[in-house]
């Protein structure tokens, strides 16, 4: 099985930077991904990581590390659509493309 | 590019009642996953088909769900009869192979 482990709920500034963290501890792991997802909307993709490191995409980093079950969804320039909940999900691999989800992290940026 | 559509967005029905909830994936996707959220938990994996095959079921609660994707087009989730902690949001994603699942925006069913 797996076990998804993030923060519940964060607060930031408007201009700022966050980092929300995942830990995980899977029976099989083959990679790490991030969405983002408004109330009562789709989850939204926003990175994917199989190799350690870090990846950047405009505003948005993800850091992954296999050897400790880590990784971090790091915000720059934070504005104020940025408030959403952010999902950590871990993917098998295993034949099937299921993915496994912590609860989320829910940001709230205040001006 | 039309994106993963769901529906209906909400159903209310009674313990005991059927429900058939829908969606349609992204054009060309052989990857269909549903996915529920139930309140306060975090998003679980029910099944995934692939084209008009289940390749994966391994997350279906009980017998009262049946998904079915005749056709390997669209894809239905029924639940009969359901039951209070049906309730929750189902999410229907997409996706080609190897490559980021694609989520609608749900069905939220509540149970009464």
């Amino acid at each position: 099985g797996q076990n998804i482990d993030q923060p519940t709920e964060m607060t930031a500034t408007e201009g700022a930077i966050v980092q929300i963290n995942c830990t995980y501890q899977t029976s099989g792991f083959n990679g790490l991904f991030w969405y983002q997802q408004h109330a009562g909307e789709a989850p939204t993709f926003l990175s994917y990581n199989v190799l350690d490191g870090l990846e950047e995409k405009g505003r948005f980093s993800s850091f992954l590390s296999r050897s400790k079950g880590y990784s971090y969804l790091l915000l720059k320039e934070l504005q104020m659509k940025d408030s959403a909940s952010y999902l950590c999900a871990a993917y098998s691999g295993a034949g099937s493309y299921q993915l496994t989800f912590g609860k989320g992290t829910k940001l709230s940026v205040i001006p | 590019e039309a994106g993963v559509t769901q529906f209906p967005s909400h159903s209310v029905i009674e313990k005991g009642q059927t429900v058939t909830l829908r969606c349609d994936p992204i054009s060309g996707h052989d990857n269909l996953y549903w996915y529920r959220r139930v309140m306060g938990k975090e998003i679980k994996f029910l099944l995934h088909f692939v084209k008009e095959s289940k390749q994966d079921e391994s997350g279906m609660p009980n017998n009262r769900f049946l998904a079915e994707r005749t056709g390997g087009t669209y894809s239905t989730l029924k639940v009969q009869p359901a039951e209070l902690e049906d309730s929750g949001v189902y999410f229907c994603a997409s996706s080609l192979t190897n490559s980021p699942l694609h989520f609608g925006n749900g069905t939220r069913l509540t149970v009464t």
